[in-house]
């Protein structure tokens, strides 16, 4: 398995704004992804992000309202932008550590956001 | 599509009772399952996994057998203690044999556990 860890753990945004989260990883890892968790929901899987270039985003899901980098092989950002309250969720980061079998993902803490 | 189904809870259990939490999935080709679990307060953690039919995953004590001819993973424990308390998600990988997205792991909606002293 990976150590992972998400800046921040929480924060409550005001509508129209933007907040990035962090995802780093103790250990180099093959493939990074973003989930979302909406109140009450199960996870939904928003994007892969492909280090070195733009990630592949699923279905229901852009990049304009969810950028995301991964400059390295152990970390990742995923910016929510232009916030409204539908957003409120927990993210989550998700790796397949590199010498792990690639069906087989880790998560990290999440980060838990409410906007107003 | 693919999707999976896990019975709704919130389940209560008494210390040391029997513990079977259903689940079902529809999939295209073979895909992989499993179960994790997100502790109060904590992140989502692997609990067990199992890759082809009639595999059986266990972790700490749970255990789950992949069936293909029902297309089930029902995650079963004999004993349950009070740190078990938690919610509990089935999923699955899809194929991307089948053009699913392999880090698409599809998610049933979580089932909470409640056990009581």
């Amino acid at each position: 398995s990976a150590v992972i860890s998400q800046k921040p753990s929480r924060d409550i945004c005001q509508r129209g704004t933007s907040l990035t989260i962090q995802c780093q990883v103790d250990s180099q890892v093959t493939m990074m992804f973003w989930y979302r968790q909406q109140p009450g929901q199960s996870l939904t899987l928003i994007a892969t992000a492909n280090q070195g270039s733009e990630a592949t985003y699923e279905s229901g899901f852009v990049i304009d309202k969810f950028p995301i980098s991964r400059p390295n092989l152990t970390f990742s950002t995923l910016t929510v932008s232009n916030m409204s309250p539908e957003d409120s969720s927990i993210y989550l980061c998700s790796v397949v550590p590199s010498g792990s079998p690639t069906d087989t993902q880790y998560f990290g803490p999440g980060t838990r956001l409410t906007v107003l | 599509g693919n999707s999976v189904t896990q019975m709704e809870g919130p389940v209560t259990l008494s210390e040391e009772a029997f513990l079977t939490i259903n689940c079902t999935y529809t999939a295209t080709g073979y895909p992989s399952l499993f179960w994790y679990v997100q502790y109060p307060g904590e992140g989502l953690q692997l609990l067990l996994k199992a890759t082809k039919a009639d595999d059986k995953g266990s972790n700490k004590g749970f255990e789950a057998t992949y069936r293909k001819e029902t297309t089930s993973f029902h995650l079963e424990k004999g004993s349950v203690q009070v740190s078990d308390s938690a919610v509990y998600f089935c999923a699955l990988t899809g194929s991307v044999f089948y053009g699913g997205s392999q880090g698409n792991l599809i998610f049933g909606k979580g089932t909470k556990l409640s056990v009581k002293p």
